[in-house]
């Protein structure tokens, strides 16, 4: 079974680094042709894409956080990091991971989401 | 950059036909997929490849996409299908969502 599950702080500190975690269960990033994103949503709000890894380490990301954003992957651990850095309360939101379906352009599976508040 | 527009909410009675539209520049020259998410809960993929159903969605959604604009439709709608119903598409090596459309059914 196929299966993603994100962890990290739910409360983070504003001008600190936000820091989460996707496990992935039942495929494996080592995989040729896998690739993993992260897409969050604030309270009320609509889906904003983050960025994007694949199975040889290379991301993109999205243009609003760009210069906040890094995704890195933890082969071993079969796990794929998002870190945010200086975060503000506008980074609020529920933190999702998301499998690209292989060799394809959708999101077939997702986690459950992390809520993570930034707040003093 | 690449934007998807969705009307904010639609509402349609129950048993009755909901179209939800996407539209973006040459959008039907892009895939485009649909994501169902009701309070609390994950997205769901309904439509991918435009018209494409993954399996365990029922056959009462489905979706289109020609010239500006892509549509998800609901056929006899049913209360369940409440919930907020997302675009999405690529732009080169980028994603973008659209703003959202929430259905009520009632």
């Amino acid at each position: 079974q196929v299966t993603l599950k994100e962890s990290g702080p739910a409360l983070v500190t504003p001008t600190q680094t936000l820091t989460l975690t996707c496990t992935l269960s039942g495929f494996s990033l080592r995989t040729t042709g896998m690739r993993v994103t992260w897409i969050r949503q604030p309270p009320g709000k609509a889906l904003e894409w983050l960025g994007i890894i694949d199975w040889d380490g290379d991301a993109v990301y999205g243009a609003s956080l760009k210069t906040r954003v890094t995704i890195s992957k933890d082969t071993s651990e079969n796990q794929v990091l998002l870190r945010v850095t200086n975060v503000d309360p506008g980074d609020t939101a529920t933190y999702f991971c998301a499998r690209v379906r292989p060799g394809r352009d959708y999101f077939d599976i997702w986690g459950q989401g992390k809520l993570v508040t930034v707040s003093s | 950059s690449y934007d998807l527009t969705q009307p904010p909410s639609v509402s349609v009675s129950p048993g009755q036909t909901a179209s939800l539209a996407c539209s973006g520049d040459k959008l039907g020259d892009r895939y485009v997929s649909w994501y169902q998410q009701k309070p609390g809960q994950s997205p769901v993929l309904v439509i991918y490849e435009d018209t494409k159903r993954p399996s365990g969605i029922p056959e009462r959604f489905s979706g289109s996409n020609s010239g500006n604009t892509a549509t998800l439709t609901i056929s006899g709608t049913q209360t369940l299908d409440e919930a907020d119903y997302y675009c999405q598409a690529w732009d080169t090596t980028t994603v973008v969502f659209g703003g959202g459309t929430k259905v009520t059914v009632l």
